[in-house]
């Protein structure tokens, strides 16, 4: 089946530490993006990528860190500059090769610092 | 700056009880509005796209309509498994950002 798939679901990180959070399509989708959110809050953009080996910061890029090396990878990287980090995070894509432009979501990563 | 407001935040409904959600934005060329659905611990579920204004789609018991400045998500007679939260996004023409706004949570009560 095609869709989006982010692992780990649950993730703890201990204080001072990077994770690293995977997302995978095989939607043959160009644009990747990478979304917080907190409880009861909408979605805000952290990174997003339109091609291989490019990428643009977001709105609250800072503590966080991308790649774009594979066209069905965009992993993100939580480091440990990231102050705040406990949220859920959302991966997704979409094509623009088509009049079709909506953004297809996975299931989300849920980080918690202990 | 690309904004986009979502009211009210929070809508309690009593089954079969219609009612609108608002979707206010401010973009330089739209090149697109999106609805999604999102159940507690999920990722967004697509609902609609709407290019240009006085467009309308429906789904089921959900009707989407766009004017130059806004969005309406219409939820006619709702069923409690309607119960979500509702999210707009825009994407502009110039490069694929997509901004979301924060939200409409949505109980129907049996």
């Amino acid at each position: 089946d095609g869709g989006i798939t982010q692992s780990p679901k649950y993730l703890f990180r201990k204080e001072g530490q990077n994770v690293t959070l995977s997302c995978e399509q095989n939607l043959n989708h160009d644009a990747m993006y990478w979304y917080r959110q907190d409880p009861g809050q909408g979605l805000r953009l952290i990174y997003y990528s339109q091609i291989v080996n490019d990428f643009q910061k977001g709105d609250i890029a800072e503590g966080y860190s991308v790649s774009r090396e594979k066209k069905e990878s965009f992993p993100l990287t939580v480091t440990s500059a990231q102050k705040n980090p406990t949220a859920f995070y959302l991966c997704a894509s979409s094509t623009h090769r088509s009049a079709s432009t909506e953004a297809f979501f996975g299931q989300g990563t849920r980080l918690t610092v202990v | 700056e690309d904004q986009v407001t979502q009211s009210p935040e929070a809508l309690r409904l009593q089954e079969g009880e219609s009612s609108s959600l608002n979707c206010s934005y401010t973009v330089s060329g739209l090149r697109g509005l999106f609805w999604y659905r999102q159940d507690p611990g999920k990722g967004p579920e697509f609902l609609f796209t709407l290019y240009s204004a006085g467009e309308e789609k429906e789904k089921e018991r959900l009707k989407a309509t766009l004017t130059k400045k806004e969005s309406f998500l219409h939820i006619t007679a709702p069923k409690p498994e309607d119960s979500a939260t509702y999210l707009c996004a825009v994407r502009k023409a110039a490069g694929n950002k997509l901004t979301f706004g924060g939200g409409t949570r949505v109980l129907v009560k049996p």
